[in-house]
């Protein structure tokens, strides 16, 4: 069975600290995707990767970043967590197109920032 | 820019009636179009998606979808609700940025 799989599901950190969120896949897909989830605003893409160390930012970037050294290996990476970035984490990834391939996502991280 | 909505935020309806989640979406060019069901504490799973051809799309669990291009519309269907299918859904759209953008979720709440 094909899997996308998210490291943490529950994390608690404080304002300010450095947080990694990781996500790996094991279908060998090209694309790699980050959203989060909040109530009411559906998922909103953070960014995303085409390819090995490759990025690019979505809808919503600001205080996220990035790094994909290996193709089967996305992090999320919150530089200095601050209280709005509460939220569900979801990583997905998808083989190659231009956005006609179904995603396949993760169980999702909740975050929680104090 | 793409953007699809999901005028909804719920949707309630009796076991064994019909249903319907509506959708709408704003794409250049043609669209991709795509429904994801979230269970409780789950991550998303593909339901279906439109890419060309028939306007009547099928897919898991008795779901089907219609693309009307004149209305914008990607509506989510099923002849005949069950309890089970009490979740959230979201309504995507694709298109040559390569990106996936949702919508805001439709609570779908089957009474018994």
């Amino acid at each position: 069975d094909v899997k996308v799989t998210q490291s943490s599901r529950y994390l608690v950190k404080r304002t300010g600290e450095k947080v990694f969120l990781e996500c790996v896949q094991d279908m060998d897909h090209e694309n790699m995707f980050w959203y989060r989830q909040d109530p009411g605003l559906g998922l909103r893409l953070i960014y995303f990767s085409y390819d090995v160390k490759m990025k690019e930012k979505g809808d919503i970037p600001e205080g996220y970043s990035v790094s994909r050294e290996k193709k089967e290996r996305f992090s999320l990476i919150l530089e200095s967590a601050s209280t709005n970035q509460t939220s569900m984490y979801l990583c997905a990834s998808s083989s190659t197109g231009y956005g006609a391939n179904v995603l396949t996502f993760g169980a999702g991280s909740r975050l929680t920032v104090l | 820019a793409q953007s699809v909505a999901q005028p909804e935020d719920q949707v309630n309806v009796a076991e064994g009636n019909p249903l319907t989640v509506k959708c709408t979406y704003s794409v250049s060019g043609n669209p991709y179009l795509f429904w994801y069901v979230q269970y409780p504490n789950r991550g998303l799973q593909f339901l279906l998606k439109y890419i060309t051809g028939d306007n009547l799309v099928k897919g898991s669990y008795g779901f089907e979808a219609e693309f009307n291009k004149s209305q914008t519309s990607f509506h989510l269907k099923k002849p005949s609700a069950l309890v089970s299918d009490s979740a959230l859904y979201f309504c995507a759209v694709g298109g040559n940025t390569g990106k996936l953008i949702f919508g805001q979720g439709t609570t779908l709440q089957v009474k018994p």
